[in-house]
């Protein structure tokens, strides 16, 4: 079966710090990646998507960016952390080149910019 | 591109009563829409889907219409329980490209009072 895991789980970052937050899939090939931001009580905020190695696409312009180095494994990172860069990211993955399928959430990482 | 809105942002009902949530979306392509419900600190776990080639879908207290003319579709949740208690984000698929994006609705924050 498939699984999705993200690390850390919590992270606590000073302001103009960098991140690096790391998602893989197991399981499955060639899945289409997603990145998600939710602010508290909020809703989900697509920021990137990926449907191949290599392969990024931006929703928002910000101060973050995306990787995808292997076929499941999806990375988010920023160079200099904002303190508007709080909030709950998650990682989600969907079967590729299939249509419309579920998307499935990794458990998320809690970032809190002091 | 697709908007979806999604209605009431809070609903408090009796335990045992029913729990009706409404989204709208705004692309007429559409085909894929999912619900998820995300408990407190939790990851968002997809409850049930429907796919525009069909009109209603059951599972056990859980079921899902959808009026592609009107372009909405809801959530019914019957005999509710306290566990019933959680965020529900309804979705629909975006038909731009391969990416099979998911555009969420602002979520509804359900209470199932005991």
């Amino acid at each position: 079966s498939q699984t999705i895991h993200q690390w850390p789980a919590t992270l606590v970052q000073p302001v103009g710090s960098p991140l690096s937050l790391e998602c893989t899939v197991e399981g499955t090939s060639n899945p289409n990646l997603y990145w998600y931001r939710q602010a508290a009580g909020r809703g989900l905020q697509l920021l990137f998507y990926s449907v191949g190695i290599g392969q990024i696409s931006s929703e928002v312009p910000q101060n973050l960016s995306a990787s995808r180095p292997q076929d499941r494994q999806f990375i988010l990172s920023s160079k200099k952390l904002l303190l508007s860069d709080s909030g709950f990211y998650l990682c989600a993955w969907s079967v590729g080149a299939l249509g419309n399928q579920p998307q499935h959430f990794g458990d998320g990482t809690r970032l809190s910019i002091l | 591109g697709e908007n979806v809105e999604q209605h009431p942002s809070t609903l408090s009902v009796q335990e045992g009563d029913s729990a009706v949530i409404k989204c709208t979306y705004s692309d007429s392509a559409s085909n894929y829409f999912p619900w998820y419900k995300q408990e407190l600190g939790k990851r968002p776990q997809l409850i049930i889907d429907i796919r525009s080639n069909v009109g209603e879908k059951k599972d056990q207290r859980i079921a899902v219409t959808l009026n592609k003319t009107a372009k909405h579709f809801s959530l019914h949740i019957t005999e509710t329980q306290p566990e019933d208690s959680a965020v529900y984000f309804c979705a629909a698929s975006g038909t731009e490209d391969s990416s099979y994006k998911l555009i969420f609705g602002s979520g509804t924050r359900l209470l199932v009072r005991p």
